[in-house]
């Protein structure tokens, strides 16, 4: 299966600022998506990142405030903007890709603290 | 809508087995998912289910009815380590997957 590298790993921010999370992949994937994981509380679907195309959001979710990249195959990249100490979470990507037996992948977390 | 149920915690001793039980509904299936994950780790792949029936794989088996909406995950002869959350997710075709709130299992000796 495909292997995520996801950076940075952990990162403390002032509020009001803005951090961009990368992950990239070894091989292509049919697909990408990011999580956030708050404290505690499982893994909850931010978007789905379209290689090419604007990023399709789940209900609670908007571009403004989580602006997402897919310029190709094997990158994308997840900002949280204007931050502020709620969004202090675990942010998570995965990729899916069609050849893998079981298909999804994910990467190692993005551990974000808001202070 | 789409709505996935597990406990929230269970308890087990050391040697024992544990089954943790999930129910789900969604507007689309192609596939339960099971992961376990380590506080402060990403999520690690344990199982998946399509078909009905019992999958096994070493200590830990997972089961799926399709009729009834329900997966089970069976954990025997469990070790300190296996203290962790344990994540059903259910795949959409060609979507995420969407997880559950995980059920935190304690082994105590």
């Amino acid at each position: 299966s495909a292997v995520i590298s996801q950076k940075p790993s952990r990162d403390i921010c002032q509020r009001g600022t803005s951090l961009t999370i990368q992950c990239q992949v070894d091989s292509q994937v049919t697909m990408m998506f990011w999580y956030r994981q708050q404290p505690g509380q499982s893994l909850t679907l931010i978007a789905t990142a379209n290689q090419g195309s604007e990023a399709t959001y789940e209900s609670g979710f908007v571009i403004d405030k989580f602006p997402i990249s897919r310029p190709n195959l094997t990158f994308s990249t997840l900002t949280v903007s204007n931050m502020s100490p709620e969004d202090s979470s675990i942010y998570l990507c995965s990729a899916y890709t069609e050849t893998a037996y079981y298909g999804y992948t994910f990467g190692s977390g993005t551990r974000l603290t808001v202070v | 809508g789409q709505n996935i149920d597990q406990p929230t915690e269970m308890t087990a001793t050391e040697g024992a087995i544990v089954q943790i039980n999930c129910t789900y509904q969604t507007s689309g299936f192609n596939g339960l998912f099971w992961y376990q994950q380590h506080a402060g780790e990403a999520p690690t792949f344990l199982s998946y289910n399509v078909l009905d029936g019992l999958e096994e794989k070493g200590r830990f088996s997972s089961f799926l009815s399709r009729s009834k909406g329900y997966s089970y995950l069976l954990l025997k002869e469990l070790q300190m380590k296996d203290s962790a959350s344990y994540l059903c997710a259910v795949n959409q075709a060609g979507t995420a997957l969407i997880f559950g709130k995980g059920t935190t299992l304690s082994v105590s000796s």
